[in-house]
């Protein structure tokens, strides 16, 4: 059974608009959380973190917020770009066992000129 | 700058052919791991090694083994490849204080 979800496949956005991606998960244990975004026929980079003592943490045109008490986490592009085209996936982990992440099933962004 | 690199990025092979996947990286990091990206399923992890002829299963690790002689080097094996196992494979490492560095991947075809 998945531990973290991503229940939409994929969205679509007009170019300056907000893109909200959502990600749930199951385990309390997880504490730590990362964003990764994904190219085609290119490895996932990272693009923004959140450990669950912050409810938000903001990178430029990016914003993850995270809500323990609902196990929820979304991620928030303002204003969408073309470029911000590609494949999100969130990742969880625990520090008990830091070093493994679980991945969701990623969400297809498509920013629309 | 670091990296983490996958020696093939496409790959075609036989049913049945003995299929290795070599990944190195350079900024010495302890743990190394091995994910398949397929649509719908995401990043799902084969195996993964904290140490030097160390290696745990992770999720998926049927058709797979694995080989970490060196701490640079991590190799995923497949040792009868089949159709099934078609699908883009990544390798990551990761000193443990925040997330995964990837490879570029190899996008595998078994015909």
């Amino acid at each position: 059974d998945q531990q973290v979800k991503q229940n939409s496949p994929s969205l679509s956005v007009q170019e300056g608009r907000i893109s909200i991606l959502n990600c749930d998960y199951t385990n309390s244990m997880f504490d730590y959380f990362l964003w990764y975004k994904k190219y085609p026929a290119e490895g996932p980079t990272f693009l923004i973190s959140i450990s669950s003592i912050k409810d938000k943490n903001e990178d430029g045109r990016f914003t993850v917020f995270l809500n323990k008490s609902a196990k929820h986490l979304s991620l928030h592009i303002v204003p969408s770009q073309p470029g911000d085209s590609a494949v999100y996936f969130c990742a969880a982990s625990s520090l008990y066992n830091f070093n493994k992440f679980y991945f969701g099933s990623g969400t297809k962004l498509n920013v629309k000129p | 700058d670091v990296k983490v690199t996958q020696s093939s990025r496409y790959l075609v092979k036989r049913t049945g052919e003995k299929v290795f996947l070599e990944c190195v990286q350079d900024m010495d990091h302890e743990n190394m791991f091995w994910y398949r990206q397929d649509p719908g399923l995401g990043l799902r992890l084969i195996y993964f090694s904290y140490d030097v002829k160390m290696k745990e299963k992770g999720d998926i690790p049927e058709g797979y083994s694995v080989s970490r002689e060196k701490k640079e080097r991590f190799s995923l094996i497949l040792e009868s490849a089949s159709t099934n196992q078609t699908s883009m494979y990544l390798c990551a490492s990761s000193d443990g204080q925040e997330g995964y560095t990837f490879g570029s991947g190899t996008r595998l075809t078994v015909v």
